[in-house]
Parts: structure tokens; C-alpha cells; sequence
């Protein structure tokens, strides 16, 4: 498969604590992009990260990429219960139009 | 909201019938993707448009056909349904190319039930 895989799967947390979770990619990209659905709804664009940013910030969202060991992380600080939600990173190669989405995390913030 | 239409939203079939769902945009945007959600595996890509009359596969584009005859519309296909094609379908349209830097807009989704 090309697609990329989130850690963890599901994970649940009490409102203000903050909630990470992880992307691994194979293939060489020009970005990274984090997308959040909400339950049947379609998905929704965070972030984007290029390939040449370590680290990116807005609101309460900060995302890196670590480009040598092809993953990412989703940091999302003083959760709330509107975040609940599923959280998606894609990629593409560098190459192609393809773009591919991992297989989510599913977060459940407690309020 | 990014102008993106699906339908229909929901669809009840049975096995070996035709299903064409349809994508429809008021964006302008070049390129279109149809994925498929299953649970499990996330999204997985069918097939994507980079343009009116061209059009490319993705990784499970098997069973599926694509046709892209207007900027506005792209309909996926299933010529003779199976079970397994049971899903909820998504599509997304991008202003450039997104493995560059283009941010994908999705619509609500389509769901798919071959009985």
C-alpha cells in the first residue's frame, strides 16, 4: 500500500490535556498535509508542511517532519471536546499526481 | 464552504447492477479525486482527473471507471457492483497539484450499500 500509517489508532483524553499523534510516510514528498473529519461529515484541511519545514504552527495546532525517517507529528494542546474527531495525514510522491491518506487516528477528547 | 456536490448521498443496490455516482464542482479547480472510506484502511484513492478528459488510477481503481467530459463533473462508475464495493465514497477537488501544494477540498460523501 502507499499509504501512510497514524499512531495510534484511537485516542481518548480528558479536555485540556494535549493530544499527539503520528504519521509514517513512504515515499519521498514535496509536503505533508493533516486533515480532520467529523463523524460523516467529509474531510477537512488542517496544515500543510513542506518538505524543507522541520516545524509548523497555527493555533493550537503545531506539526513536524522528520523527512529522514519519512514521519510526522500532529500536536493538538489544551484539547477540547469539539476536538473529537478522526485525523488523517496525506502524502503524495514527488513524482505523480497521486495523493494518498493514512488510516487516521480517532480521537475522543472527554470533556 | 468549497462548492462540491455528491450524489446521490445515499445508495441501496443490488450485486451486478450499474451505480454512477457523480461529483459535481463550482470551483473551477483542475484536478478531482474519488476515494473510497472503509474501516481499517482509511482513505484509499480510486481514480483522479487532472484535467477535463484526463483522467489516471489510483491504488484500488479495479471495478471502477471514470469519465471527466467537463471541468465541473466527475462520475465514478461501478459497471457490475459487488459486495465489496460497499462503502462510503468521497470526492475531492484541488486547485493545484497536491502533492505540490494543493489542499484538498472533500465533499460530504456518498454512501454505497450492494446488497
Amino acid at each position: 500500500s502507499q499509504q501512510g500509517e497514524e499512531d495510534p489508532q484511537a485516542l481518548s483524553i480528558q479536555e485540556g490535556e494535549n493530544a499527539t499523534m503520528n504519521c509514517s510516510y513512504k515515499t519521498s514528498i514535496n509536503n505533508l498535509q493533516w486533515y480532520r473529519q467529523n463523524s460523516g461529515r467529509g474531510l477537512v484541511h488542517l496544515i500543510l508542511i513542506r518538505s524543507n519545514e522541520r516545524e509548523k504552527h497555527s493555533g493550537r495546532l503545531r506539526v513536524t517532519l522528520d523527512t529522514s525517517k519519512k514521519s510526522s507529528s500532529l500536536l493538538i494542546t489544551a484539547s477540547r471536546a469539539a476536538d473529537t474527531a478522526s485525523y488523517f495525514c496525506a502524502t503524495g510522491s514527488n513524482t505523480g499526481n497521486q495523493f494518498y491518506f493514512g488510516t487516521g487516528t480517532s480521537l475522543t477528547v472527554i470533556p | 464552504d468549497a462548492g462540491i456536490t455528491q450524489s446521490p448521498r445515499h445508495k441501496v443496490t443490488e450485486t451486478g447492477t450499474p451505480v454512477t455516482l457523480r461529483c459535481h464542482q463550482t470551483e473551477n479547480h483542475r484536478y478531482m479525486y474519488w476515494y473510497r472510506q472503509d474501516p481499517g484502511h482509511g482513505l484509499r484513492l480510486i481514480h483522479y482527473s487532472y484535467g477535463v478528459k484526463d483522467t489516471d488510477k489510483g491504488e484500488v481503481s479495479d471495478g471502477y471507471s471514470v469519465s471527466r467530459s467537463k471541468t465541473e463533473d466527475f462520475l465514478l462508475t461501478l459497471e457490475s457492483a459487488t459486495s465489496s464495493q460497499t462503502s462510503v465514497y468521497f470526492c475531492a477537488i484541488s486547485e493545484k497539484r497536491a502533492v505540490n501544494t494543493g489542499e484538498l477540498f472533500f465533499g460530504e460523501g456518498s454512501r454505497l450499500t450492494v446488497l
